[in-house]
């Protein structure tokens, strides 16, 4: 059974103190891993696709790395509009195209 | 930059009523799908739409929900004789055809309290 587990569940930082999220996953086959950003009462808002591991993406003050069981989001001196919930998803080989979301690490950016 | 559009916003509705859900996906999009978010809680997949047919729904998705493709550009979401445990956050998703590098896009959601 696909599984997607986000830690930690909430994270205070203060502006400029960097830090990582974790996502861990299990999944029979990794098609893509995908990150989101979601801003309170909206969709999310799609940030990465990771394929395989080794692979790294960048975007502004995000880095998104992938393993073979785990995905990191690393922010480097967040700044208060980084504050949102940080989702995590699995598309699995063979389950068509639906994507297997964890439940979101809750950032909160401290000015 | 295109966008998933949803409507309406929010809609409450008496239990054992009907409604329907609507989104316009990004024009050139040909994979299309619905996800809800009960307050708290993960987002889950309902169902994927192509070609005109559901390729893909979730346990969640039964006989209560349906999907519709009625002209080239809407894509709705129909629920019926809804229930206190339906009330969530409806979103709407579509995709590009080939890769998924892009990843998904999602709409802003569509708020649903069932009274």
């Amino acid at each position: 059974e696909d599984q997607v587990t986000q830690s930690p569940e909430a994270l205070r930082l203060q502006e400029g103190e960097s830090s990582s999220l974790n996502c861990s996953y299990t999944v029979s086959g990794l098609r893509g891993l995908f990150w989101y950003r979601q801003d309170p009462g909206k969709g999310p808002e799609f940030l990465f696709t990771l394929y395989s591991a080794g692979e790294e993406k960048e975007k502004e003050r995000l880095k998104a790395t992938l393993t073979k069981k785990e995905s990191f989001l690393h922010i480097t001196a967040p700044k208060p509009e980084d504050s949102a919930t940080y989702l995590c998803a699995v598309q699995a080989i063979g389950r068509a195209n639906n994507l297997f979301f964890g439940t979101g690490t809750r950032l909160t950016v401290i000015p | 930059e295109p966008e998933v559009t949803q409507t309406p916003s929010h809609q409450v509705t008496q239990m054992g009523q009907e409604v329907i859900l609507r989104c316009v996906p990004i024009s050139n999009h040909l994979y299309f799908y619905w996800y809800r978010q009960i307050l708290g809680q993960k987002v889950e997949f309902l169902v994927s739409f192509y070609n005109n047919e559901i390729s893909e729904k979730s346990e969640i998705f039964d006989d209560q929900f349906s999907v519709e493709r009625p002209d080239g550009s809407n894509f709705t979401l129909k629920i019926r004789s809804t229930k206190l445990e339906d009330s969530a956050m409806y979103f709407c998703a579509s995709r590009p055809p080939g890769q998924i590098v892009h990843g998904y896009t999602f709409g802003s959601g569509t708020r649903l309290t069932v009274v």
